[in-house]
């Protein structure tokens, strides 16, 4: 169980584009998602909180117009990197919450999505 | 604020010598969560271990074992007769219940296990 995918695992776009990638919750509701950046050789970086149903919660220097973050349902989280440029290029791991199992400390990680923007 | 240090960058160990990757926290909470993660190549991350902050007791799983001590605020990881198949990235991360259980992950240790 507890089983957490993204959409795509790879990616690679074009300077301008945008580019959405998905996390979903399998086997769970997830109330709550966090998405992860991480540059080659570095540690993960929380980029922004979404909890079902409302806005996402951005930490210190993330652009919230820059990194567009959805959860419109219990199982399914979208990041989308507007007007892509190369420094956006990064891995990117979202996880899920699930609060109905009484953990509020534990997270499920997906596999990542790799980014790379030319 | 919540932070969690990994000083060691990058351990080379030759097959079959024991590793300890150190993890040292700072916390305000009372109640909070210790993590040990593995990141091999592929980048996914894998669960190893998760501490709550009332459970000292040092656990063994196989060849991994962890040293939890609060009056150190250290969560120690010591991987034993290392193999190749450990190579990898281990990350040490901290939840506060407080922080909303957000995760504050460590820079986390390369492991190159040489064989």
């Amino acid at each position: 169980g507890a089983v957490v995918s993204q959409h795509p695992s790879r990616v690679i776009c074009k300077s301008g584009t945008s580019v959405k990638i998905e996390c979903r919750s399998l086997d769970f509701q997830a109330t709550t998602m966090f998405w992860y950046r991480q540059f080659p050789k570095k540690s993960l970086m929380l980029m922004a909180t979404s909890n079902e149903g409302s806005k996402a919660t951005y930490e210190q220097g993330v652009e919230k117009d820059k990194f567009l973050i959805n959860h419109a349902s219990l199982t399914l989280s979208t990041l989308t990197v507007t007007s892509a440029h190369p420094e956006d290029s990064s891995f990117y791991i979202c996880s899920a919450r699930d609060l109905g199992q009484g953990k509020p400390y534990e997270q499920y990680f997906g596999p990542g999505t790799r980014l790379t923007v030319t | 604020a919540q932070k969690v240090t990994q000083a060691q960058t990058e351990i080379s160990v030759v097959e079959k010598e024991d590793v300890t990757l150190d993890c040292v926290y700072e916390t305000r909470d009372t109640t909070y969560y210790l993590f040990w993660y593995k990141q091999p190549p592929s980048g996914e991350l894998v669960f190893l271990i998760r501490r709550n902050s009332f459970d000292e007791q040092n656990e063994i799983s196989g060849r991994y074992s962890w040293n939890f001590q609060k009056s150190t605020s250290s969560f120690n990881f010591t991987i034993t007769a290392s193999q190749v198949v450990d190579s990898a990235v281990y990350f040490c991360a901290l939840s506060e219940q407080g922080g909303n259980n957000r995760l504050a992950f460590g820079k986390g240790n390369q492991v190159v296990v040489i064989p």
